[in-house]
């Protein structure tokens, strides 16, 4: 099992472009999450969604979309990137049917926007 | 709402010396808990949580923490640190019975082991 995976690792954009992370987990899971990290902010929630089909803003939705394609996908759009969007975003996925209550991390995609 | 408080940005300490990573939450409601570990470059990777029961919780890599709910706190230790250790350390909280788990972050504790 591969887990959580994300595109791209890095990406460099002008302030005004779009663009879409994607983010796939194999595990089966109901709920999948964005987050970004800032420096001596931990992480913040931009956008969840709790099953298929299903999405809510979290903490900081502002400037971002999302879409739940099917159980295994995720993706976070960016319509038109500003500066202040530069950060290392995460995705993750979590079950409560596992009963483990542990929400599994991709690996980030680091954003900066000039 | 829930928030939690990690008030220690870095702890600097010793090769074999013993650690604690504080962590305090607030919520109006029963909490899990939880402490993630972040190695450079890398996503967050589950260390330990506590979800019922014995209140000392003991987790990968030798960590184990203690809830204690009168406090509201749930600190992170280690009774001999190694180099490997080095990390970002992140305490999370998020309320018992919602249909799907909702994390709130601290804002992290980095932990820097010298020999």
């Amino acid at each position: 099992n591969a887990g959580v995976t994300q595109t791209p690792k890095f990406q460099v954009l002008k302030t005004g472009q779009s663009m879409t992370l994607q983010c796939a987990q194999d595990m089966n899971h109901n709920s999948m999450y964005w987050y970004r990290q800032d420096p001596g902010m931990g992480l913040r929630l931009i956008y969840y969604s709790a099953s298929e089909g299903t999405t809510d803003k979290g903490e900081v939705p502002n400037g971002y979309n999302v879409s739940r394609l099917n159980k295994r996908e995720f993706s976070l759009r960016l319509e038109s990137a500003a500066p202040s969007q530069t950060s290392v975003y995460f995705c993750a996925s979590s079950s409560k049917d596992r009963g483990d209550y542990e929400q599994y991390f991709g690996p980030g995609t680091r954003l900066t926007v000039t | 709402a829930q928030s939690v408080t990690q008030l220690d940005s870095q702890v600097p300490v010793f090769e074999e010396a013993p650690v604690e990573l504080r962590c305090n939450y607030s919520s109006s409601v029963s909490v899990y808990l939880f402490w993630y570990v972040q190695y450079p470059n890398q996503g967050l990777q589950l260390l330990l949580k506590y979800l019922s029961g014995s209140t000392l919780v003991k987790g990968i890599n030798g960590f184990e923490a203690e809830f204690n709910k009168s406090q509201t706190s749930f600190h992170l230790r280690k009774p001999s640190v190694h180099i490997s250790d080095t990390a970002e350390y992140f305490c999370a909280v998020s309320e018992m019975n919602t249909g799907f788990q909702k994390l709130v972050f601290g804002t992290g504790t980095r932990l820097l082991v010298s020999p």
